[in-house]
């Protein structure tokens, strides 16, 4: 059974327009994150929610946002996509912050 | 803030030959570590975690070993398959804090 969930799976956006992507859990975990992966790097948190507590990581470029708006669904928006957004986008949830992260499969985002 | 640091980046082993990946970390409060595993385009998954209170785990081939005194933590896989090669992320998380990932270890095992 899929536990977590990301849609879509593959979306190609053009340069500047905004997109959307989305991620929803059967876990009911308190904690939803999200994750930029480039190739043959490690994930790189972007913001995490603890509930409705939103967590921006300090490095993370204002062009993301993100949206929680109930406890199973989670949105990343990217306002204005640049060539170097292009990347794999992870979410994952966890019951607390020191408990194992359950990951989605992921949406590969191209930005021509 | 958090900095996890992993070795080597590359590991090459032959069958049925043990690998040891390690990590060290930078803030003594850290008191969870799990690690990860990423097969070729296929999400993370937890293979195994530790504690800062146990100072070693194992689930069949697969240990962890956790030394507080000098922060560092290490992967220790035994009987290596093909099917153990995938990227291995270790990670460190604190309290109130998102869990830093080390960068990852590339481990081919060939038959």
């Amino acid at each position: 059974d899929a536990m977590v969930i990301q849609n879509p799976r593959y979306q190609v956006t053009q340069f500047g327009k905004p997109v959307t992507l989305s991620c929803s859990q059967t876990l009911n975990h308190n904690v939803m994150y999200w994750y930029q992966q480039k190739s043959s790097q490690a994930p790189k948190l972007l913001f995490h929610y603890y509930d409705k507590d939103f967590n921006n990581e300090a490095d993370t470029p204002d062009n993301f946002q993100s949206r929680r708006p109930n406890t199973s669904f989670c949105f990343l928006d990217i306002r204005s996509p640049g060539l170097g957004d292009a990347a794999m986008y992870l979410c994952a949830t966890s019951r607390d912050m020191q408990y194992e992260q359950y990951f989605g499969p992921g949406t590969r985002l191209t930005v021509t | 803030g958090e900095n996890v640091e992993q070795h080597p980046s590359t590991l090459s082993v032959q069958e049925g030959d043990s690998a040891v990946i390690k990590c060290t970390y930078s803030d003594s409060a850290s008191n969870y570590f799990p690690w990860y595993k990423q097969e070729l385009g296929k999400r993370p998954q937890l293979i195994i975690d530790i504690r800062s209170n146990v100072g070693e785990k194992k689930d069949q081939r697969i240990a962890v070993t956790l030394n507080k005194t000098a922060k560092h933590f290490s992967l220790h896989i035994t009987e290596t398959q093909p099917e153990d090669s995938a990227v291995y992320f270790c990670a460190a998380v604190q309290a109130g804090t998102a869990l830093i990932f080390g960068k990852g270890t590339t481990l081919s095992v060939s038959s």
